[in-house]
């Protein structure tokens, strides 16, 4: 099983941040999302593909079907600049996307 | 406050081995899942092994299958990564992780700061 995301993504101060997971029927499964600065070790910021944990802003949202999932970043900030990675439990693996860089112009 | 300290990152000569060390509070540790993550230099995170609350399923990544051990101790809360036959591909910030159980649903929320193993001749 592979989830592929895009290497790099921009996006306006302000405006929203769209990130796809691609993997085969996703939508059949749990994903999460890290959020990973420079430096710092990964923070999950989206699980079971629509739900945010405690402290993460509500800008953050997820969703999930067929065979792409995608996190939105709504009103984007500078602080959101990032790499970003998707995340399934697979065949007693757990799989990471190759990463997203989120940049905020 | 729930805290993962890793230890025994350092340089160590290809073909080497290491054991790290990932001291955990501030849960209930042996109902816990725990995790090793790592990262290459500038490359993406990559799981290397699970191990359950028990210690009865561990699981592994085909790049280190047969060569990293994983084990946990719930006595001292604390999970280990033995690694052996040590590669220059190895080389990376390797992390302890867990989450709330079952982790498939709730995601990996606990990190610990990560430590290095540089492998080199």
């Amino acid at each position: 099983y592979k989830l592929t995301q895009p290497r790099s993504v921009s996006v306006a101060l302000g405006q929203t941040a769209l990130i796809a997971c691609d993997g085969s029927n996703i939508g059949a499964k749990s994903v999460h999302w890290y959020q990973q600065r420079p430096g710092q070790a990964p923070l999950l910021v989206i699980y079971d593909s629509i739900n945010r944990p405690s402290g993460i802003p509500e800008r953050f949202s997820g969703s999930n079907s067929g065979n792409t999932a995608t996190m939105t970043i709504s009103r984007a900030e500078d602080g959101d600049e990032a790499d970003y990675y998707c995340q399934v439990w697979d065949s007693n693996t757990w799989l990471f996307g190759g990463g997203t860089m989120l940049t905020v112009l | 406050e729930v805290q993962l300290v890793e230890s025994g990152g350092g340089s160590v000569r290809p073909g080497g081995s290491r054991r790290l060390s990932c001291a955990v509070s501030g849960l209930a540790f042996s109902n816990h899942e725990f995790n090793w993550v790592r990262q290459a230099p500038g490359k993406g995170l990559e799981w290397i092994s699970s191990i359950s609350s028990t210690g009865g399923n561990i699981y592994y990544a085909d790049s280190v299958k047969g060569r990293f051990t994983v084990s946990r101790d719930n006595a001292q809360r604390s999970l280990y990564l033995q690694m052996s036959r040590l590669r220059t591909e190895d080389t990376g910030v390797y992390y302890c992780v867990t989450g709330s159980p079952p982790t498939t649903v709730w995601g990996l929320e606990y990190w610990g700061q990560g430590t290095l193993i540089a492998v080199s001749s």
